[in-house]
C-alpha cells in the first residue's frame, strides 16, 4: 500500500537557519505529493504541492521538489522565522481511476520549533 | 469564500455515548474527507464522500458512520463511544470527482471520558 515517511523530529532550529524535512513514499501509479502545516490548535493548511515529476511546489518561501528516481518530496526554506514554528505533514495521494477522489496518506508529522 | 467549517469544535462526551460532528465544505466543493487525528495513530482516513455517495472508506469499525446531504454538508456518527476514540476529527473537502487538493477545516476536538 501507499505509505510516507518523514523524517523523525522535533526540529528545533534558530532563527534564519536553513530548514530541510525529508519526505520519502512509496506508491502505485503516480501520485500527487502535498506538504500541509498545522498551527498548535488549528487544522491542516495546504503549504504546496505538486503534482508530476519534476514539478517545485512553493509558497511562503518553502519549496519542494518532486523526484520520482529517489521517491523524495524534501521540504527546503532558506531562512526560517518563529512564526514557521508548527507541524509539518508530508502526503501523497495516488489515484486509481478517474473517478476515485483517493484518500491522503500522510507521514507521522515532524514538529518544527524555531528559537529566536 | 468561507473555508471549511466544522461545528462543533470541542465536544466531551462519556463511554457508551453516541456523537455526531458536523461538516460545512467550502462553497461549490461536492467532496469530503473525514480524517481522525490522534497522538499514537497520527492522522488517518476515515471516509470519504461525493455527491451523497460513500465512495472510499477506511479501515475503522462500524461504529463509524458517515452521510452525506444534497447541499455537499456532510456529518459523521460515532456510537457506543469508547476511550480511545478521544481525538481531533478533521473534514477536508474538494472541489471535482477527482481534485487534487483537500482543504481542511479547523477540526472538532472529542474527548471521552
Amino acid at each position: 500500500g501507499d505509505s510516507v515517511t518523514q523524517m523523525e523530529g522535533p526540529v528545533t532550529l534558530s532563527e534564519e537557519a536553513f530548514l530541510t524535512i525529508n519526505c520519502t513514499y512509496t506508491a502505485t501509479g503516480y501520485p500527487s505529493l502535498f506538504w500541509y502545516v498545522q498551527y498548535p490548535g488549528e487544522g491542516l493548511q495546504l503549504l504546496l504541492k505538486a503534482t508530476k515529476a519534476d514539478d517545485k511546489g512553493s509558497n511562503k518561501g518553502f519549496e519542494a521538489t518532486y523526484r520520482k528516481e529517489t521517491t523524495s518530496f524534501h521540504l527546503e526554506k532558506g531562512s526560517v522565522q518563529v512564526s514557521d514554528s508548527a507541524v509539518y505533514f508530508c502526503a501523497l495521494r495516488a489515484f486509481l481511476s478517474n473517478f476515485g477522489n483517493e484518500k491522503l496518506t500522510f507521514g507521522t508529522g515532524t514538529r518544527l520549533t524555531i528559537i529566536p | 469564500k468561507a473555508g471549511v467549517t466544522q461545528t462543533p469544535r470541542y465536544l466531551i462526551k462519556t463511554r457508551g455515548q453516541q456523537v455526531t460532528l458536523s461538516c460545512s465544505p467550502i462553497s461549490g466543493h461536492r467532496s469530503v474527507s473525514w480524517y481522525q487525528q490522534t497522538p499514537g495513530q497520527g492522522l488517518q482516513f476515515l471516509f470519504e464522500y461525493f455527491s451523497e455517495t460513500q465512495r472510499n472508506k477506511g479501515n475503522f469499525p462500524g461504529r463509524f458512520s458517515g452521510r452525506q446531504f444534497s447541499n455537499s454538508r456532510s456529518e459523521m456518527n460515532v456510537s457506543t463511544l469508547e476511550l480511545g476514540d478521544s481525538a481531533l476529527y478533521l473534514c477536508a473537502s474538494s472541489s471535482t470527482a477527482t481534485a487534487d487538493t483537500q482543504y481542511f477545516g479547523p477540526g472538532t476536538r472529542l474527548t471521552v471520558l
